[in-house]
């Protein structure tokens, strides 16, 4: 399984949008509806942002939202703050018992 | 509260073996996919492996294939990662977790260091 794509850096000031493409093939992101976000901060645990393309897990807030358009997925933080900088990293499910994740994503608040 | 507590990880010659283990705790361990996930240092997290819940049927990333061995002890809710032939480009943190549509618990990490 190759990785799927992600732009290297993105930025924003804070209060603004930024969006996070994803992008794979038929055989992962284009073929399921089971994409999913981490969060990982330096040094600590990935945390999942968004799972199954678009829904949030309890206590993430909604300025984190999700949304796929054939083999690319994105993640879009509104109302970008400080706490936002991290890393992030897509995952798609490849069929059987795979999976694939994403190059990831730094994030830098201005 | 569901638990994931890896241990095994540590300093390792190229070409030798380690073992991962992972205790889960607070989940029907039986009835989930689990997963070995890795990350070398300031690089992207990487599948290593997959193990259904019945242990039946695996998955094997294709940098490990024939060299990792995913496992699982359902009576003690414990996964295993048997590591050998041990390579320098195998040196990460090492993370236990469990996965369905989506890797929604992950443990603290094992690092494995692969050095002379």
């Amino acid at each position: 399984q190759s990785a799927l794509t992600q732009p290297r850096s993105v930025s924003g000031s804070p209060g603004q949008s930024v969006t996070i493409s994803c992008t794979g093939t038929s055989s992962d992101v284009g073929g399921y509806y089971y994409v999913s976000w981490y969060q990982q901060h330096p040094g600590k645990v990935p945390k999942l942002t968004i799972y199954d393309v678009s829904k949030r897990p309890s206590g993430v807030p909604d300025r984190f939202s999700g949304s796929k358009s054939g083999n690319t997925a994105s993640l879009t933080i509104s109302g970008l703050q400080a706490e936002d900088e991290a890393d992030y990293f897509c995952w798609s499910y490849a069929g059987g018992y795979s999976y694939v994740f994403g190059t990831g994503t730094k994030v830098t608040v201005l | 509260e569901v638990q994931l507590l890896e241990s095994g990880g540590g300093l390792v010659q190229p070409g030798g073996t380690l073992r991962l283990s992972c205790e889960v705790s607070g989940l029907s361990f039986s009835h989930y996919s689990m997963t070995w996930v890795r990350q070398a240092p300031g690089q992207a997290l990487e599948c290593v492996s997959s193990i259904s819940g019945s242990g039946h049927s695996t998955y094997y990333a294709d940098s490990v294939k024939g060299r990792f061995t995913i496992s699982r002890d359902n009576s003690k809710s414990a996964l295993y990662l048997e590591m050998k032939s041990l390579r320098a480009d195998d040196t990460a943190m090492y993370y236990c977790a469990k996965w369905s549509t989506a890797i929604d618990y992950w443990g603290q990490g094992a690092l494995v260091t692969v050095s002379s």
